[in-house]
């Protein structure tokens, strides 16, 4: 069983393009995330979420939105893609909200190439 | 946020322990330390998580120090499987700017 899935794997797409990824968990977890990864291997967090708070890592472009339609759901929307956004993005969750003692399981990966 | 250091890359063989240490100098009293392993194409896993002195659990060691300005993570008897990039993470209450690093990519040799 897949504790943290998310699709698409893989994701090509053109410059000004609006895409989603999707992230699903079944561990029942409280607290959902995003991360951006890029070609240095940075793991940066854009996004936690539980049914209470939304943290938005100020960092992050406007562009991005995360949209949770229920606690096992954390989607990621991108509006207006550019060449920049090519990196792996991760979801991930965790029990509680506590991220400094918590956990996190990571799903596989969604690999965006933007052309 | 607490900045960590750690080696970029290390070498190992089979059956060796691995002992692979990182600095946090400015690590704050909420501060929690938690390693990670990642594998190529697949996010990252937890390993192990430590607030001072030692833990153990099956799969690896931490080891603390009183200042708590550093910490070494030891795998014993490394085989080709954990053959990954490790990363250290120290992460207080205000988590919105958690970044994990570029970690410590560990080739096992035969």
């Amino acid at each position: 069983d897949t504790a943290v899935s998310q699709t698409p794997k893989y994701l090509v797409t053109q410059m000004g393009n609006d895409k989603s990824i999707k992230c699903e968990q079944n561990l029942g977890h409280d607290t959902m995330y995003w991360y951006k990864q890029d070609s240095k291997k940075f793991l940066k967090i854009m996004f936690s979420y539980n049914n209470k708070e939304l943290i938005i890592n100020e960092t992050v472009p406007n562009r991005f939105s995360p949209k949770s339609p229920d606690k096992a759901h954390l989607n990621l929307h991108i509006n207006s893609l550019e060449l920049g956004d090519s990196a792996v993005y991760f979801c991930a969750s965790s029990q509680g909200a506590s991220v400094n003692q918590e956990t996190q399981y990571f799903g596989p990966g969604t690999r965006l190439l933007v052309l | 946020l607490a900045k960590t250091t750690q080696p970029i890359s290390m070498d190992s063989y089979e059956g060796q322990e691995v002992n692979i240490t990182c600095s946090h100098n400015n690590i704050a009293t909420n501060d929690y330390i938690t390693w990670y392993q990642q594998f190529p194409s697949q996010g990252p896993r937890f390993i192990i998580q430590g607030y001072k002195t030692k833990v153990t659990n099956e799969v690896a060691s931490l080891f603390i120090p009183a200042d708590r300005k550093s910490s070494t993570l030891s795998l014993p008897r490394v085989s080709l499987s954990d053959t990954a990039v490790y990363y250290c993470l120290v992460v207080g209450r205000g988590y919105n700017k958690l970044i994990f690093g570029a970690g410590t990519r560990l080739a096992v040799h035969p």
